[in-house]
């Protein structure tokens, strides 16, 4: 079975903080997607990262950053320097090449308040 | 470009009426179809995915159904809405290797 799970229900920071959002994942797959998305107040879904299975390399976008760990499974976001803009509720994201066609398994989401 | 386009924005519906939500994305062929439910501000669940016309999967069972009548087009149904089929609807795409997915701007959804 393929899991998603994010420990942080919320978090609270002042700005100009570094925050980091903690994800473990679960799969049996050896082909396998990791995403990070961004829901705002407005709802939509805002795509941040994609990252496969085979590649492990950390990704710096600007203030954010993503560490994945094959050892631990787990993809954790960094935002350094935090700013209010960064408000929201942030899932990650699974989707094996072994199980249900289709299946992107989503975490319960952390929502990250930024405090001016 | 590809765009993936999903009405009404918001809807308040009694218990007991029907339900019809639809989403089209432009710019593509053939593109795998899902529809995702959000209740209670949390949590996104997969309810149904397509990968072709008339083919649905329900991952969860439940009051509600969902076709694709047209190859980009993906309707979100239910004959009698319940109040727990409350929640903030999303509809997406990805290519067939199911790599990337897009979401459109969601319904959100009350029952009354």
């Amino acid at each position: 079975a393929q899991k998603v799970t994010q420990a942080q229900t919320e978090i609270s920071v002042v700005e100009k903080e570094d925050v980091t959002l903690d994800c473990v994942y679960e799969t049996r797959d050896t082909t396998y997607y990791l995403f990070w998305y961004k829901q705002p107040p407005s709802g939509e879904l805002v795509f941040l990262i994609r990252r496969n299975s085979f590649d492990e390399q950390n990704e710096i976008s600007g203030r954010y950053s993503w560490n994945f760990q094959k050892s631990t499974s787990s993809f954790n976001f960094t935002i350094t320097a935090s700013q209010v803009v960064d408000s929201a509720v942030y899932f990650c994201a699974l989707r094996g090449f072994g199980g249900s066609q289709g299946n992107l398994i989503f975490g319960k989401g952390t929502k990250l308040s930024v405090k001016p | 470009s590809q765009t993936i386009h999903q009405w009404p924005a918001t809807l308040v519906q009694p218990v007991g009426s029907p339900l019809s939500l639809e989403c089209t994305v432009e710019g593509t062929s053939n593109p795998n179809l899902y529809w995702y439910r959000q209740a209670a501000g949390r949590g996104l669940q997969l309810l149904f995915y397509s990968v072709g016309i008339g083919q649905i999967s329900s991952e969860v069972p439940q009051n509600l159904s969902a076709s694709r009548p047209q190859d980009r087009q993906f309707i979100l149904s239910s004959k009698k809405l319940l109040l727990s089929d409350s929640g903030f609807y999303l509809c997406a795409w990805s290519a067939g290797t199911g790599i990337g997915y897009t979401f459109g701007s969601g319904t959100r959804l009350t029952v009354v």
